[in-house]
């Protein structure tokens, strides 16, 4: 079965400064997909950045990088330069067969 | 283009009433999938289309919730009768094809709350 563990259920950040969100997965797949997604209090799911497993190159989207240990089975997203704007829901996500397993979320706050 | 269009944004329903939620996918997206959050499940899968064709319903918790994608425009979720643990906010999402390149694309989703 696919899973998807977020363990910080709650995350605190200064403006400005930078923010490591964790995420662990379990798949028995070899190739497969990984997102991060945000939900602001809109609600609105907005993709944030993803990863393809068979890329050993982690991935970057201006402020937003992710650190891909295939091996450890860990997409952890870090986010520098914190914005008021970045407070949200997180939540990292797994792809199999067409289909998006999601993790229970981490919520983050931006200190300003 | 205008998104993926969910409506309504907010329906309260008593229990035991007929709940329709309506989708209308990014054009030229051929996969739609509905999705329903509720703080103690997060997000689940109940079902997902390919070319407006079922492919997985295997979410669908139970026998009185339905799904339909009459075509690639508009695709509902009907819950017939409805019960207060439905309460939830369902989303749906398209995608252009294999959501592996692209995510899905998410709509505002629908807070459902069943008195």
């Amino acid at each position: 079965a696919q899973t998807v563990t977020q363990s910080q259920p709650e995350m605190s950040v200064q403006e400005a400064e930078t923010v490591t969100l964790s995420c662990t997965y379990d798949t028995s797949e070899s190739d497969y997909y990984l997102f991060w997604y945000k939900q602001p209090p809109s609600r609105q799911m907005i993709l944030v950045i993803r990863q393809e497993a068979y890329k050993q190159q982690n991935a970057t989207e201006n402020r937003f990088s992710v650190n891909f240990q295939k091996a450890a089975k860990s997409f952890s997203l870090k986010i520098s330069d914190s914005q008021l704007g970045d407070a949200a829901m997180y939540f990292c996500s797994l792809e199999y067969g067409n289909k998006l397993v999601f993790g229970a979320g981490t919520i983050l706050r931006v200190k300003s | 283009d205008a998104g993926v269009i969910q409506s309504p944004r907010h329906e309260v329903t008593e229990m035991g009433q007929e709940v329709t939620l309506r989708c209308k996918p990014i054009s030229g997206h051929d996969y739609l999938f509905w999705y329903r959050q509720t703080m103690m499940r997060g997000l689940e899968l109940l079902i997902y289309f390919n070319n407006n064709v079922p492919i997985d319903d295997s979410g669908m918790p139970e026998d009185r919730f339905s799904a339909k994608m009459p075509n690639a425009s508009f695709s509902t979720l009907k819950i017939q009768p409805s019960e207060p643990r439905d309460s939830a906010v369902y989303f749906c999402a398209s995608s252009p094809d294999s959501p592996t390149n692209y995510g899905y694309t998410f709509g505002s989703g629908t807070r459902l709350t069943v008195v």
